[in-house]
């Protein structure tokens, strides 16, 4: 039972280049998230999926897409990166949106030149 | 707006109890309130959750008052370990959809 997992661990990107974040819970969980966290801050919504087939923008959408493959799978997309996307980027997962227990992947660290 | 605030950090000695509390705003009845533990260069991970007065399992205590526009999360007893950043998480109802809001987190340092 390895939890959430999340590829790469870390990447170098140039400003206007792309990327796909992975993210994969096998804990048959409905809900899934990205955040990310900026140094010496606290973590900020990006998107969500509230079940397979649904998502939803947080605080923090601009400059980004997911998409929910299936129930164990959500990626997240930077088409055209820039520089103020330089963050560590964490998925995690839940059985319900409301209930709020969330675990955690380790995180993709993310710099863009 | 739905806003959840806790304070910068906190220091406190081995051995002893740690209280950090976490206000939130425009909370539901049913909303859930949870409380994360962080440390460096690794996800957070979950530690406590309760909708109302107190709930308590192995590492910590969480008291929610009445009126609930604020919560407690208790630390018993912390050892150097227990130095970490603590998050508190509200899943706010409302409008059909929830807002799903972390406090910037509080930094709690552990003294010898």
């Amino acid at each position: 039972n390895a939890g959430v997992t999340q590829t790469p661990k870390f990447q170098v990107l140039k400003t206007g280049q792309s990327m796909t974040l992975q993210c994969a819970q096998d804990m048959n969980h409905n809900s899934m998230y990205w955040y990310r966290q900026d140094p010496g801050m606290g973590l900020r919504l990006i998107y969500y999926s509230a079940s397979e087939g649904t998502t939803d923008k947080g605080e923090v959408p601009n400059g980004y897409n997911v998409s929910r493959l299936n129930k164990r799978e959500f990626s997240l997309r930077l088409e055209s990166a820039a520089p103020s996307q330089t963050s560590v980027y964490f998925c995690a997962s839940s059985e319900a949106l409301e209930r709020g227990t969330q675990y955690f992947g380790p995180g993709t660290r993310l710099l863009v030149l | 707006l739905a806003k959840t605030t806790q304070p910068i950090s906190m220091d406190s000695y081995e051995g002893q109890e740690v209280n950090i509390t976490c206000s939130h705003n425009n909370i539901a009845t049913n909303d859930y309130i949870t409380w994360y533990q962080q440390f460096p260069s690794q996800g957070p991970r979950f530690i406590i959750q309760g909708y109302k007065t107190k709930v308590t399992n192995e590492v910590a205590s969480l008291f929610i008052p009445a009126d609930r526009k604020s919560s407690t999360l208790s630390l018993p007893r912390v050892s150097l370990s227990d130095t970490a950043v603590y998050y508190c998480l509200v899943a706010y109802s409302g409008a059909g959809s929830y807002q799903l809001t972390f406090g910037k987190g509080t930094k709690l340092s552990v003294i010898p």
